[in-house]
């Protein structure tokens, strides 16, 4: 199994562009979540789905968008890109709801909003 | 606003030393998690305890938790150079949504 995958790995943007970032698992995880790390913060929750067709806000869902059309994959769009954007972005994955389960994630993105 | 606070912010020890990180938090849980992240990596699951749990091993790894003092701590003993890492506690104020903490940096020297 290839886990949690997320391209890009690196990502350059100027303010104002949009953007899709990929996340895609291979362990039939209905449990879906974006989080971002920024320094000294840890793990803020962005937007999580529950399985296909299901998605809510997390802490800070504001300049973000996702869908889930299919149980594998869970993209994150950001929508006008702003600096305060610039982040490390991670997906993850589990079985069921965030608390009960460990978490899978991927090795994240590193998005850099000049 | 973030659940949990791990204590303290970052940690030195010799190899071989024992290593302890604690981590409070502030509304009530049904479980509480301990993840580890090696620099420019994703977070990986070391531990899970229920709240009707006190004490956890795996391996190397021991966590006891204190509901009534909503606290947990992370012992690692017998730590190595390959144990340097960030370490981040995980709750569920929530079914769906899980909160971390800002984590406690430990760097184990040789």
């Amino acid at each position: 199994n290839a886990g949690v995958t997320q391209t890009p790995k690196f990502q350059v943007l100027k303010t104002g562009q949009s953007m899709t970032l990929q996340c895609a698992q291979d362990m039939n995880h209905e449990y879906m979540s974006w989080y971002r790390q920024d320094p000294g913060m840890g793990l803020r929750l962005i937007h999580y789905s529950v399985g296909a067709g299901i998605t809510d806000q997390g802490e800070v869902p504001n300049g973000y968008n996702v869908s889930r059309s299919t149980t594998e994959d869970f993209p994150l769009r950001l929508l006008s890109a702003a600096p305060s954007q610039t982040s490390v972005y991670f997906c993850a994955s589990s079985y069921g709801s965030g608390g009960t389960y460990e978490q899978y994630f991927g090795p994240g993105t590193r998005l850099t909003v000049t | 606003s973030q659940q949990g606070e791990e204590d303290p912010q970052a940690l030195s020890i010799q190899e071989g030393e024992n290593a302890t990180m604690n981590c409070s938090y502030k509304t009530s849980i049904n479980n509480l998690q301990w993840y580890r992240q090696n620099s420019g990596r994703g977070l990986v699951h070391l531990i899970l305890i229920r709240s009707n749990e006190r004490e956890k091993h795996s391996g190397r790894l021991r966590v006891t938790l204190d509901t009534s003092k909503k606290s947990s701590s992370l012992l690692i003993t017998a730590s190595r150079a390959a144990d340097t890492a960030s370490y981040f506690c995980a709750t569920d104020p929530n079914d769906y949504k899980l909160s971390f903490g800002a984590g406690t940096t430990v760097t184990v020297r040789a």
